[in-house]
């Protein structure tokens, strides 16, 4: 997945937990985001990140929230996990000189019950 | 948010046969490209198109952005069974490459 390893790549908890995935990189990019894909929704952005402590809020943040304390580190947070937060979440990075190219992670399964 | 509609959403066809995938907007978009996606894995990006009218070829597929940089097509010939898999389009407005809007995909299935 060049450079890019999601954790937990699958994961079934309950309604009201707390949820952290996380996202590693070894490619030194500077841009990372979230997404989330459903069926019939394709992939949306959920926060994307510029840099370090450097993040932003994409088009489905609602009940999100992120984290970047390192340059290869970004962490998604559901601070209280709801059913209709069931996806599979996928990380991606791209840089700045990179024409839009975005690399994405193997992605990571969530089940909320 | 722009929108970007592809299709067929879903298209099933015998190995040998040809297809093609559309993925149309109302927004200009500085660049297109194009994913292919497995089970279980994260998109793949197949290419990026940058130029009105530009056509380029990748083996048996050969992609088209319009002249007014508003939509796109994938055509593959002579398909092969792994050829399978979810194809998805993405716009991009600027060099964010993140904040691209993507179509929902077209789930393509080769029988052999």
């Amino acid at each position: 997945d060049a450079g890019i390893t999601q954790s937990p790549r699958h994961k079934v908890t309950e309604t009201g937990t707390p949820v952290t995935l996380r996202c590693h990189q070894t490619e030194n990019h500077r841009y990372m985001y979230w997404y989330r894909q459903d069926p019939g929704h394709g992939l949306r952005l959920i926060h994307y990140s510029y840099g370090v402590k450097d993040t932003d809020k994409g088009e489905v943040s609602d009940g999100y929230s992120v984290s970047r304390s390192k340059t290869e580190d970004f962490l998604l947070t559901l601070e209280s996990a709801t059913s209709s937060q069931t996806s599979v979440y996928f990380c991606a990075i791209s840089d700045p000189v990179g024409a839009n190219v975005l690399t994405f992670g193997a992605g990571s399964r969530l089940t909320v019950l | 948010t722009q929108l970007l509609e592809q299709s067929p959403q879903f298209l099933s066809i015998q190995e040998g046969e040809n297809l093609t995938v559309y993925c149309n907007s109302s927004s200009v978009f500085s660049s297109l490209q194009w994913y292919r996606q497995e089970p279980g894995e994260g998109p793949v990006l197949l290419v990026t198109v940058v130029t009105g009218g530009e056509v380029k070829k990748l083996k048996r597929l050969t992609f088209q952005f319009g002249d007014a940089r508003k939509d796109s097509s994938l055509h593959i010939t002579a398909a092969q069974p792994g050829d399978t898999g979810l194809y998805l389009c993405a716009g991009a407005r600027n060099t964010n490459a993140g904040k691209s809007t993507f179509g929902d995909g077209t789930t393509l299935t080769v029988k052999p």
